[in-house]
C-alpha cells in the first residue's frame, strides 16, 4: 500500500510570507506526528494528531505555527510571518494508533523548507 | 523529560566490515522503547531495529543488531558485513512506552556512517 507522502517536497518562500505543508498519512492510521529536522540535528517533535484533535502540540515552537487535520487524515501544517530561522525538513510520520508505543511510527519523505 | 545523546557525530567503516554505533539516554521511566532510524540523502527515515526496554535479550535484525544496557542507559548498534548501501546518517530515538501518553519519539543528533570500498 501507499506509505506516507509529503507535499512540496521543496519550498522556497521569502521571509514573512505564509506556507502551508501537506502530510497525507498512510489510510487508517490515527495518529499523526509532525517533527522538524534542523540541519545537523535529529527530528524535534512539533504535534501530535490523535484522530481530528490536536493531542500535544507542545512542540510548537511559537504562534506562529499552526496544524490542523479537520477530517482525521489529511493534515496541514501552517506557518505565518515565515523567518530564515524557520529553514528546515518538516517530517510527517503516521501510526495506527498514538495510544500505545508499541506500534511504529511510518515517516514521509519530509519536506524541505527554506526562507529567504 | 527524557534526553537522547549520540556523541559521535562521523564514523567511517571498511566495507565487509563491523562497526558500532553508540547512544545513551536518559529517562526516569522503567518501561519504554529504543530505537535505530536510518536516514539516508532521500530523507526518508526507515526503521533500522527496535528494543523494548522491559525485554532482556538484545534485537537483532539480518546483519544489525544491539548492545542494551538498561542500568547504564546505553543503546548501541552493531552493523555486521557492512555494505556501501549503508552509507547514511543513523539516528537513537526513544519513545515512552505509557499508554494515553503522546508517543513522540525523542531523536538524538545522529551521526553520519561513511563505507569505504
Amino acid at each position: 500500500g501507499a506509505g506516507v507522502s509529503q507535499t512540496p517536497s521543496n519550498k522556497v518562500t521569502e521571509k514573512g510570507k505564509y506556507v502551508e505543508l501537506r502530510c497525507d498519512p498512510i489510510s487508517g492510521h490515527t495518529a499523526l506526528y509532525w517533527y522538524r529536522q534542523s540541519l545537523g540535528q535529529g527530528p524535534e517533535f512539533l504535534i501530535y494528531f490523535q484522530g481530528t484533535g490536536a493531542a500535544d502540540d507542545s512542540g510548537l515552537p511559537n504562534d506562529r505555527f499552526f496544524a490542523v487535520r479537520p477530517e482525521g487524515s489529511v493534515s496541514t501544517l501552517k506557518i505565518q510571518r515565515t523567518e530564515r530561522g524557520d529553514s528546515a525538513v518538516y517530517l510527517c510520520a503516521s501510526s495506527p494508533t498514538g495510544t500505545s508505543g508499541a506500534y511504529e511510527q511510518y515517516f514521509g519523505p519530509g519536506t524541505r523548507l527554506t526562507v529567504t | 523529560a527524557q534526553t537522547v545523546t549520540q556523541s559521535q557525530p562521523e564514523m567511517s567503516v571498511q566495507e565487509a566490515e563491523t562497526v558500532t554505533l553508540s547512544c545513551t539516554y536518559d529517562t526516569s521511566e522503567s518501561d519504554y522503547y529504543l530505537f535505530w532510524y536510518k536516514q539516508p540523502p532521500s530523507r526518508q527515515m526507515i526503521l533500522v531495529i527496535r528494543q523494548e526496554a522491559y525485554k532482556q535479550q538484545n534485537a537483532t535484525e539480518n546483519r544489525f543488531s544491539v548492545n542494551f544496557q538498561k542500568a547504564a542507559k546505553s543503546f548501541s548498534l552493531k552493523i555486521s558485513d557492512s555494505q556501501l548501501g549503508d552509507a547514511a546518517m543513523y539516528f537513537c530515538a526513544y519513545r515512552s512506552s505509557n499508554t494515553g501518553a503522546n508517543s513522540k519519539l525523542t531523536f538524538g543528533k545522529g551521526i553520519t556512517l561513511s563505507v569505504r570500498p
